[in-house]
């Protein structure tokens, strides 16, 4: 099964800030990865899929990048409204697989 | 609009049982795998098992595999979880999700979820 390995876990960067979140894949994925969002006490929203590709709604501060086995995630100039916890999720193969998340909190 | 709407969450003992179930409207419901993703308290999210558009192929973590069964009922719109031998880490969130695709793909649509408390 393949592994996704998030980091940081968590982070703390100030409003207009530029924040990067990596995934690394086990093993190569293609380009299936997913990214999702969950503000506290919400249920998980999709922001892209196919590494860059951005959900309906999603601010454009949002992007993804990589290919093969190391993904990123960056949000330009950090919102307030951005807090909360990111998980990437690889869908090449079953089982899915999601990573650990990254926390991202304001300072 | 994609509603998901679970139900059948609720407290049980070690070694217990629990059916969890999940009422689809807004989309053709037919055309799209189904999921179950949990989140145990204060932690991720983990992919639980899945069911194809037509339910012809399921799919399992291996923690659950031989003690959950999914299954779809296409004409009622509805996904369900049978859970059985519950244990203290099946304690979670249960959310239906709806898959972009019809095999397995990116997760589209996600349920408010049903709480399982698996204790004694």
């Amino acid at each position: 099964d393949i592994q996704m390995t998030q980091s940081p876990s968590s982070l703390s960067a100030s409003v207009g800030d530029r924040v990067t979140i990596t995934c690394r894949a086990s093993q190569g994925i293609r380009n299936y990865l997913a990214w999702y969002q969950q503000k506290p006490g919400k249920v998980p929203v999709l922001l892209m899929y196919d590494v860059s590709t951005l959900q309906s709604g999603v601010p454009s501060r949002f992007s993804g990048s990589g290919s093969g086995t190391d993904f990123t995630l960056t949000i330009n100039s950090l919102q307030p409204e951005d807090v909360g916890s990111y998980y990437c999720q690889d869908y090449n193969s079953v089982p899915l697989t999601f990573g650990g998340g990254t926390k991202v909190e304001i300072k | 609009e994609v509603r998901l709407v679970e139900s059948g969450g609720g407290f049980v003992q070690p070694g217990g049982s629990l059916r969890l179930s999940c009422a689809a409207s807004g989309f053709t419901f037919g055309d799209n795998a189904m999921h179950w993703v949990r989140q145990a308290p204060g932690k991720g999210l983990e992919w639980v098992s899945g069911i194809t558009w037509n339910g012809g192929r399921t799919f399992y973590a291996d923690s659950v595999k031989g003690r959950f069964t999914i299954s779809r009922d296409n004409t009622e719109k509805s996904l369900s979880l049978q859970m059985s031998s519950l244990r203290a880490e099946d304690t979670a969130l249960y959310y239906c999700v709806k898959d972009k695709g019809s095999i397995a793909a990116y997760l589209d649509y996600w349920g408010q979820g049903t709480l399982v408390s698996v204790s004694s």
